[in-house]
């Protein structure tokens, strides 16, 4: 059964950074396109970035674009987000996951990781 | 920019049917999962390409589509249903992941 130990969330100000990790068991990540995917507290859930297998091609969404950086490990079996600039708006629980063991869905995720963004 | 659209709330007694629709202009052209989300947990998808059912889902969760609407239906409620549904699609470069702004279904 896939499982993913995500790490590196925690308190930090506006303009700061944080750095998220992935960790895959179960499942080798090296086969999969693999996700961030964030939640606001109370709030829906919002697509953060898509990495191809090799690194090669990475994809974000409008709000993070430009601040945020995806990017993987596939030796370690592990997946990062560097998040630079942090706003308050990006105060969220964020999973990580594969895109693709099933053609365009992501699953199964991981147990997520609090980011909270305040001054 | 492209969105999926979710009615925010739907409420039905034990037993009966609940229909949560999520509507979108590329839904024509890009699948669309459905993921469970209960209070506290990650998400669980229930149905992948529009009318799959992932393993271990119970049989009374299907998915249709038609046009550029796609619908989860949950036939004969339980109270353990009880929980956040999200659609999920692509854009139409299928480069882009979207999710609708999801469905809270409450079993009276």
């Amino acid at each position: 059964e896939a499982q993913f130990v995500q790490s590196g969330g925690g308190l930090v100000q506006p303009g700061e950074s944080l750095r998220l990790s992935c960790v895959g068991s179960g499942l080798t990540l090296s086969r999969y396109w693999m996700s961030w995917v964030r939640q606001a507290p109370g709030k829906g859930l919002e697509w953060v970035a898509n990495i191809k297998q090799d690194g090669s091609t990475r994809y974000y969404g409008e709000s993070v674009e430009g601040r945020f950086t995806i990017s993987r490990d596939n030796a370690n079996n592990s997946l990062f987000l560097q998040m630079d600039s942090l706003r308050i708006e990006d105060t969220a629980i964020y999973y990580c996951a594969p895109w693709g063991i099933i053609e365009g869905a992501i699953s199964p995720w991981g147990q997520g990781t609090l980011v909270a963004v305040s001054s | 920019s492209y969105e999926l659209t979710q009615p925010p709330s739907v409420s039905v007694s034990p037993g009966q049917t609940a229909t949560i629709t999520c509507s979108g202009d590329a839904l024509p052209k890009q699948y669309a999962y459905w993921y469970q989300q209960k209070s506290g947990q990650a998400p669980l998808m229930v149905i992948y390409k529009d009318s799959e059912r992932t393993s271990g889902i119970p049989e009374r969760f299907s998915g249709s589509s038609s046009g550029t609407t796609v619908t989860l239906t949950i036939t004969g409620v339980q109270a353990e249903d009880e929980a956040h549904y999200y659609c999920q699609s692509a854009d139409i470069t299928g480069t882009h992941q979207i999710f609708g702004g999801g469905t809270e279904l409450t079993v009276l």
